[in-house]
């Protein structure tokens, strides 16, 4: 199947910093990218979708201004999350959809905010 | 998209089959039926899909009932590896050229021993 990764697969960071992760389709061009949430013992949450070229379609509750995408090309997208607060330590996954709308998704990155 | 309905867990004993049901009585006529696995700490990893027929590939066999009401994911000789939480998800097939979101639900819980 078409790999996903994303980098880096876990940070530590303090409270108020910014902190990237990046999700690349190594296989594939992906015009469609997903950014999701999960908290422990949760389900996936969907935060944003992003298709390239254009901005980022958030999900409700979602602030954009805190969690920004981009996607910038066929293989990359990024999220920032901005000011990182305790509550925003989570584990951060990222999904490619193919051509055929079968959608792959990367390792996963756990961010923990001190 | 159409909800599902899934146990929250089951158990199979190594070397046997892992019959996983999935109930989506509410499917529409263009919602195909895709299943994912997570295991512990990992990002979904993609199994299998349908829309009406019966499926197999190297992972597993997908066995959808005529009505498109339920649909089984068929594991023929699980092993420990395939201890994860599987989710069952129905939805729509995106516009050419794009993809469309997934909504995770609960899942079940797959305990494989020994």
């Amino acid at each position: 199947g078409a790999v996903v990764s994303q980098h880096p697969s876990w940070v530590i960071c303090k409270s108020g910093t910014s902190v990237k992760i990046e999700c690349r389709s190594l296989d594939f061009q992906a015009t469609t990218m997903f950014w999701y949430r999960q908290f422990p013992k949760q389900s996936l949450m969907l935060m944003a979708t992003s298709n390239e070229g254009s901005k980022a379609t958030y999900e409700q509750g979602v602030e954009k201004d805190k969690f920004l995408i981009n996607h910038a090309s066929l293989t990359l997208s990024t999220l920032t999350v901005t000011s990182a607060h305790p509550e925003d330590s989570s584990f951060y996954i990222c999904s490619a959809g193919t051509p055929t709308d079968t959608q792959y998704f990367g390792p996963g990155t756990r961010l923990t905010v001190l | 998209d159409a909800k599902t309905t899934q146990p929250p867990s089951m158990d199979c004993a190594e070397g046997r089959a892992a019959n996983l049901p999935c109930n989506h009585s509410t499917i529409s006529g263009n919602e195909y039926v895709y299943w994912y696995r997570q295991i512990h700490s990992q990002g979904p990893q993609y199994i299998i899909h349908g829309l009406k027929n019966n499926e197999t590939n190297e992972m597993a066999s997908l066995i959808i009932t005529e009505d498109r009401k339920s649909s089984t994911l068929i594991l023929p000789h699980a092993t420990l590896r395939d201890t994860a939480v599987y989710y069952c998800i129905v939805r729509v097939a995106g516009r050419p050229g794009t993809a469309s979101k997934l909504t995770f639900g609960t899942g079940t819980r797959l305990q494989v021993t020994l």
